[in-house]
């Protein structure tokens, strides 16, 4: 089947402007997290939802970020004001398990790639 | 906090060669340890993963990884690189469903 897919893949915000991000998930997978990849780094937890419920989002680094995922499906992060230090890459993965399950695969999508001018 | 740490940036290899990629993971109650590899402009692939059990655990793409407690380590390694293996390598830990990954390794292969 298919897998994760985000869009757009890649986008250009002027310093100020909001934009959103979009996850799919794959079909099915109760569990989504939002992470984020500044260049030469790894992955930085977000945020985790199960279902539409946030679990957590001990890992969004300002009031600027905010997820949802109203029907327990797509979900859309968003941020308000970008700064250039919001330039990265932006990773979502879904996973067919509940919480607790450490040993759980994640399933990551291709990342929205984020340039704030 | 518990952590992840891939010593090495940048290793480069040739085609053949074996290779091992280094992970040590901080201290902690049994770890559930995973490494993912990620080609350019790619999302991250699981490569194989660690809970309990046989410390030496088999993965995709012919890699391996060893856990080993004393050592608190989880190195990858392959016995023969192919020049497709050339990507970006993460070693992660999961703690309470999140993952927390390593800096990475960056992996050249020669041929």
């Amino acid at each position: 089947g298919a897998g994760v897919s985000q869009s757009p893949r890649y986008k250009v915000a002027k310093r100020g402007q909001d934009v959103a991000l979009r996850c799919d998930p794959i079909s099915g997978h109760v569990s989504l997290f939002w992470y984020q990849q500044a260049l030469g780094q790894g992955p930085e937890f977000l945020t985790y939802f199960q279902n539409e419920a946030q679990l957590d989002k001990s890992g969004l680094p300002s009031d600027r970020f905010f997820a949802e995922r109203p029907e327990g499906s797509v979900s859309t992060l968003k941020i308000q004001r970008t700064q250039q230090e919001d330039s990265a890459v932006y990773l979502c993965a879904s996973s067919h398990r509940t919480s607790g399950g450490n040993w759980n695969e994640q399933f990551f999508g291709p990342g929205t790639r984020l340039t704030v001018l | 906090a518990q952590s992840v740490t891939q010593p090495d940036i940048h290793i480069t290899v040739s085609e053949g060669a074996s290779l091992e990629l280094r992970c040590n993971y901080s201290y902690g109650a049994t770890p559930y340890l995973f490494w993912y590899v990620q080609s350019p402009g790619q999302g991250l692939q699981l490569l194989l993963k660690y809970f309990s059990g046989d410390t030496l655990v088999q993965g995709i793409k012919g890699f391996e990884a060893e856990f080993k407690r004393s050592q608190s380590s989880f190195n990858l390694r392959k016995p023969s690189v192919h020049w497709s293996d050339a990507a970006e390598y993460f070693c992660a830990r999961s703690t309470a469903s999140k993952l927390t990954f390593g800096t990475g390794t960056r992996l050249q292969v020669t041929l």
